[in-house]
């Protein structure tokens, strides 16, 4: 079974900073997605950036970008110019084909 | 377009009493999930659609929870009888069911049981 870890609880940053929350995972398969998804008070999973495993290219979205290392197996969230709504709590997620296997998430503090 | 709708929002029950939830997903989405997720954790995979056909249930607990998704569209999740325990948030996804499609969840539904 795929399991995906996320190791911080809990982040803060300032607003206008950068942030880099961590997410590793663990498979035996060779194709697969890893996404992040942004939660915030109202429920909703929002997704922010997917990266395909065969991409080399660290995908990038606005303000959002990810370091994929793929031997490492290990896929970080970087949020740039950090902003008040950016708060919520994050998951990482993969996929091989059949659901999200998602991790515990990490909430995610902006002050001004 | 229209996202991915559930409902209720928010249920408080008692103890032993059947609950119900529903999703309509978005149109042309053959597949459909229902997660649950505890307070404090990510998502779980109870069930996964692909039209009308349940092709993964093996974490459904299947003495209490049932679920049925009636011509390939809306789904309804049900518990009877519900337990303290089940208090959680259930969440309803889509997809267009090709591997890394995104899917998209609705807000969820907050049960209490009492």
């Amino acid at each position: 079974a795929q399991t995906v870890t996320q190791s911080q609880p809990e982040m803060s940053v300032q607003e206008a900073e950068t942030v880099t929350l961590s997410c590793t995972y663990d498979t035996s398969e060779s194709d697969y997605y890893l996404f992040w998804y942004k939660q915030p008070p109202s429920r909703q999973m929002i997704l922010v950036i997917r990266q395909e495993a065969y991409k080399q290219q660290n995908a990038t979205e606005n303000r959002f970008s990810v370091n994929f290392q793929k031997a490492a197996k290990s896929f970080s969230l970087k949020i740039s110019d950090s902003q008040l709504g950016d708060a919520a709590m994050y998951f990482c997620a993969y996929n091989s084909g059949y659901a999200l296997n998602f991790g515990k998430g990490t909430s995610l503090l902006v002050t001004p | 377009e229209a996202g991915v709708v559930q409902s209720p929002r928010y249920k408080i029950i008692e103890k032993k009493q059947p609950v119900a939830f529903w999703c309509n997903p978005i149109s042309g989405h053959n597949t459909l999930y229902w997660y649950l997720q505890n307070l404090g954790q990510g998502p779980e995979l109870l069930i996964r659609y692909e039209n009308e056909e349940a092709v993964d249930d093996s974490q459904l607990p299947k003495d209490r929870f049932s679920a049925e998704r009636l011509k390939g569209v809306d789904s309804t999740l049900k518990i009877q009888p519900a337990e303290l325990g089940d208090s959680a948030v259930y969440l309803c996804a889509s997809s267009l069911g090709f591997l890394g499609e995104k899917a998209f969840f609705g807000q969820g539904t907050r049960l209490t049981v009492v």
